[in-house]
């Protein structure tokens, strides 16, 4: 069965304070891509980054970073210098291979970045 | 523009009316699906369709019907809503099945 986890539901930081975002998951199948999205408060879902089985490489875009953890099947997401326009529902999600490619969505987490 | 355009943005409407929600997009995608969102439970996938006339259940497919008979439209149907089918909905569309999914706007549903 595939399972994306996002145990932390609400986080709220300070504005320039750095957050990490956790995500596990779990499938049997080697080949796989996860995903983070972001739903601001307008509602409206954004892509941030995908990243495959293979590649463990961790990702650096602006503030953004990923830390992609076969090993520990964790997908951690990590925003430096925070931002109040960072304050937003993020969604972690896997796709698998073998199931047709359907996606699994995480429940969320709720960044609020107070000024 | 590349989009997804789902229709309508709000429906306030009454148990056992049958209604549809479309979804329409220009990019030549394969693949459709469609989610809904509710709090606490993040978005769970009630179906997708890998192409033209092929579709295929998600986690909660029940009180729902889709069909697939253009590649860029995927209507989605509840022929007797329910309260409990009140949420918020999105369409998703995507070039193949590991790229990353296109995002309608979301329509918000309320069965009374």
């Amino acid at each position: 069965a595939q399972k994306v986890t996002q145990a932390q539901t609400e986080i709220s930081v300070v504005e320039k304070e750095d957050v990490t975002l956790d995500c596990v998951y779990e499938t049997r199948d080697t080949t796989y891509y996860l995903f983070w999205y972001k739903q601001p408060p307008s509602g409206e879902l954004v892509f941030l980054i995908r990243r495959n089985s293979f590649d463990e490489q961790n990702e650096i875009s602006g503030r953004y970073s990923w830390n992609f953890q076969k090993s520990t099947s964790s997908f951690n997401f990590t925003i430096t210098a925070s931002q109040v326009v960072d304050s937003a529902v993020y969604f972690c999600a896997l796709s698998v291979y073998y199931t047709g490619n359907q996606f699994y969505f995480g429940t969320g987490t709720s960044l609020t970045v107070i000024p | 523009e590349a989009q997804v355009t789902q229709n309508p943005r709000y429906l306030i409407t009454v148990t056992g009316k049958k209604l549809t929600v479309t979804c329409s997009q220009n990019m030549n995608h394969e693949y459709m699906s469609w989610y809904r969102q509710d709090p606490g439970l993040g978005l769970r996938q009630i179906y997708y369709s890998m192409n033209v006339e092929a579709t295929d259940k998600g986690d909660v497919p029940e009180g729902y019907k889709v069909s697939r008979k253009e590649k860029r439209n995927f209507p989605l149907i509840l022929e007797s809503p329910s309260p409990n089918q009140t949420s918020l909905y999105f369409c998703a569309s995507r070039k193949t099945g590991n790229q990353p999914q296109h995002f309608g706007d979301g329509t918000r549903l309320s069965i009374l």
